[in-house]
């Protein structure tokens, strides 16, 4: 299986700040690679498909990146409405390995 | 509008089954492959299953192969999930979601079912 390690597990920032979370494959995946945003009780809602393609609607401020098994998830200026978990995924291979999780926290 | 609508889980006893449904409108059903993902109480992700368009092709997490089976309706628009032999451990929030194929994203989840599994 494809191993997804996601760091940080949890950061903290303020309105206004840039934010980068990030995803090392244990292989390469391609650009197999999503993020998504959960906020509690609520089901993930895709932000990012293939590595850098922004989903229909998402706010330009977030972006993906890649550099062979590196992939980031970039938010360039926080919103309230951004504090959530967000997770990684890669879908090159099954199973469909997620990321552990980060805490996005307001400082 | 597209919209993904689980039902069918709660509470049940270790050893016991139990049958997900997810119930799909708004789009052609038949042109997606359909995953179960889970989410244990305070706990990340974990893909569960997946299901193919057009010909049913099925894959499993290893934790859950063996025990629990997906399928689908196309004529009634839904995806099932047949849970047999529960463990505790299969305690979770269970979404199902669409993907235009097997290695893209999937886009639209519904709002979940709770598993309980639990003597």
């Amino acid at each position: 299986d494809i191993q997804m390690t996601q760091s940080p597990s949890s950061l903290s920032a303020s309105i206004g700040d840039r934010v980068t979370i990030t995803c090392r494959a244990s292989r390469s995946i391609n650009n197999n690679l999503n993020w998504y945003q959960q906020k509690p009780g609520k089901p993930p809602k895709l932000l990012i498909y293939a590595a850098s393609s922004l989903q229909s609607g998402v706010p330009s401020r977030f972006s993906g990146s890649e550099s062979e098994t590196d992939f980031t998830l970039t938010i360039s200026s926080l919103q309230p409405e951004d504090f959530a978990t967000y997770y990684c995924q890669e879908t090159y291979r099954t199973p469909h390995t997620f990321g552990q999780g980060t805490k996005l926290e307001i400082k | 509008q597209v919209l993904l609508v689980e039902s069918g889980g709660g509470l049940v006893k270790p050893g016991g089954s139990l049958r997900l449904s997810c119930a799909a409108s708004g789009f052609t059903f038949s042109d997606y492959y359909m995953t179960w993902i889970r989410q244990a109480p305070g706990k990340g992700l974990e893909w569960v299953s997946y299901i193919s368009s057009s010909t049913g092709y099925t894959n499993y997490a290893d934790s859950v192969r063996g025990r629990f089976t997906i399928s689908r309706d196309d004529a009634k628009n839904s995806l099932y999930l047949q849970m047999n032999s529960l463990r505790a451990e299969d305690t979770a929030v269970y979404y199902c979601a669409r993907s235009r194929y097997s290695e893209s994203h999937s886009d639209y989840w519904g709002q979940g079912t709770l598993v309980t599994v639990s003597s």
